[in-house]
């Protein structure tokens, strides 16, 4: 089935470094979505984004919806232990049935 | 307000076996998807029930099947199972309709076949 592309697949990084992934798409969005899993739980809805353009924060975390809206950016900033696990975007629209489109995931690893 | 639940948590089977998951969704929330998670193969598309329809599938077997009843909440079921079926099951709870496409996930379900 239809996925997105989204990189990197894997980040070990030190905690309080600054983290950058993303989500590409050659099909254009209403929607992007950001969630992270934690091991062997369901995934949690960080940021959802509806405009294109839009940058939006909650908390250390901040993404942006393309404005091509084939794209999005998820920015942790100054990362701690418990931002371990793996991220998730997802793309939204209308036209695909509101189905939405899945990354396979980013899985963040931080050195304490 | 509830979050989504999903009942059992764990459950463990001998392939052939049939197996019924169920899902609660939030109150007020008309559409169900169901996912399968396998490691590192991130969040593969079941199908979703929107009031109780299917409205979209994704590209698994026909042993996987799925219902929905007038009060929203959600079954899958997976007959003949297979030692591949060995998965975590999420199902993700959302208005379904509007503007809105956030989805919400439950716990999920760990399914082991041996």
């Amino acid at each position: 089935g239809q996925q997105l592309n989204q990189s990197p697949q894997s980040m070990f990084i030190q905690e309080g470094e600054d983290v950058s992934m993303n989500c590409t798409s050659s099909s254009i969005f209403n929607t992007w979505l950001w969630y992270k899993q934690d091991p062997g739980e369901g995934p949690v809805l960080l940021i959802a984004l509806y405009k294109a353009g839009e940058l939006t924060s909650n908390g250390r975390l901040t993404a942006q919806f393309g404005i091509t809206r084939k794209d999005s950016f998820l920015n942790i900033s100054a990362s701690i232990p418990s931002d371990v696990g793996i991220y998730f975007c997802a793309g939204g629209n209308a036209g695909n049935n509101r189905k939405l489109i899945w990354g396979l995931g980013t899985s963040l690893a931080v050195n304490p | 307000k509830a979050g989504v639940t999903q009942t059992p948590r764990y459950l463990i089977k001998t392939r052939g076996q049939q197996v019924t998951l169920s899902c609660s969704p939030i109150s007020g929330h008309r559409s169900v998807s169901w996912y399968q998670q396998t490691p590192g193969q991130g969040l593969q598309f079941l199908f979703e029930y929107f009031s109780e329809t299917q409205r979209n599938k994704g590209n698994f077997p026909g042993r996987f099947s799925g219902r929905q009843f007038s009060n929203s909440r959600s079954e899958m079921n997976v007959s003949t199972l297979e030692l591949g079926d060995s998965a975590l099951y999420l199902c993700a709870s959302s208005p379904g309709a509007g503007g809105n496409y956030e989805q919400y996930f439950g716990p999920g379900t760990r399914l082991t076949v041996t």
